[in-house]
């Protein structure tokens, strides 16, 4: 088992829908949870980061993060085509070691 | 502001040859890492410092890789002797280390290494 999993996709989304991307992890002890964005020959850009259980929202972007059931997923509203990207997962415990899913690719088509 | 910076964008080389990648972290962070990233693999890291120290180079696939942090503002990972398996990108990233606080890590642009 992975420690971080996510479906390598694609993801496709139709504009102005919510695009839903999920990750599981393995280790118990993770303490903090990240989401990135990479367009293709980029480097990998933060989204957003969420350390407690629920749901932290900031413009079009929600994570989400259950604790007790291993997941943590990202909503995207109003989803446009320049959302169209990997998005990757990674989780630490309370080191700075992260450990990266493999992505999800997004395809938002007009 | 300035981001993490990386040299070169682009390297192409001949098997055998060594390479040094350059990485200037964030001013003001104190977490360096190092990353390889490959279709098959994807993000893996390679090596992290604290405070300049080396941390955890599990990651580093074998002793033809090395990494130094002379001071808080500049890295090297140097491959000699390099191999075509070594093509990918490197990243660099840099992070604020806090007491009981994971801070987000800043990627570069990253270099896109060819070994032929």
């Amino acid at each position: 088992q992975k420690e971080v999993e996510q479906n390598s996709g694609p993801l496709s989304v139709p504009e102005g829908a919510i695009a839903s991307l999920n990750c599981t992890y393995s280790d118990r002890g993770s303490q903090s949870f990240f989401w990135y964005r990479q367009y293709s020959g980029k480097s990998p850009e933060l989204i957003m980061f969420i350390y407690s259980n629920g749901d932290k929202e900031d413009g079009r972007f929600t994570a989400q993060l259950n604790k007790a059931s291993q997941y943590v997923s990202l909503l995207i509203r109003d989803s446009q085509p320049s959302d169209s990207a990997t998005y990757l997962c990674a989780v630490t415990r309370n080191t700075d070691k992260l450990i990266f899913g493999t992505g999800t690719r997004l395809q938002v088509f007009p | 502001d300035a981001g993490v910076i990386q040299s070169p964008r682009h390297e192409v080389t001949e098997m055998g040859q060594e390479v040094t990648l350059r990485c200037k972290p964030i001013s003001g962070h104190n977490s360096l890492f190092w990353y390889r990233q490959t279709m098959m693999r994807g993000l893996e890291l390679l090596i992290y410092f604290n405070n300049n120290v080396p941390i955890d180079d599990s990651g580093m696939p074998e002793d033809r890789f090395s990494a130094k942090m002379p001071n808080a503002s500049f890295s090297t990972l140097k491959i000699q002797p390099s191999e075509p398996r070594d093509s990918a990108v490197y990243f660099c990233a840099s992070s604020s280390r806090r007491r009981n606080s994971n801070q987000p890590q800043h990627f570069g642009d990253g270099t896109r290494l060819s070994i032929l």
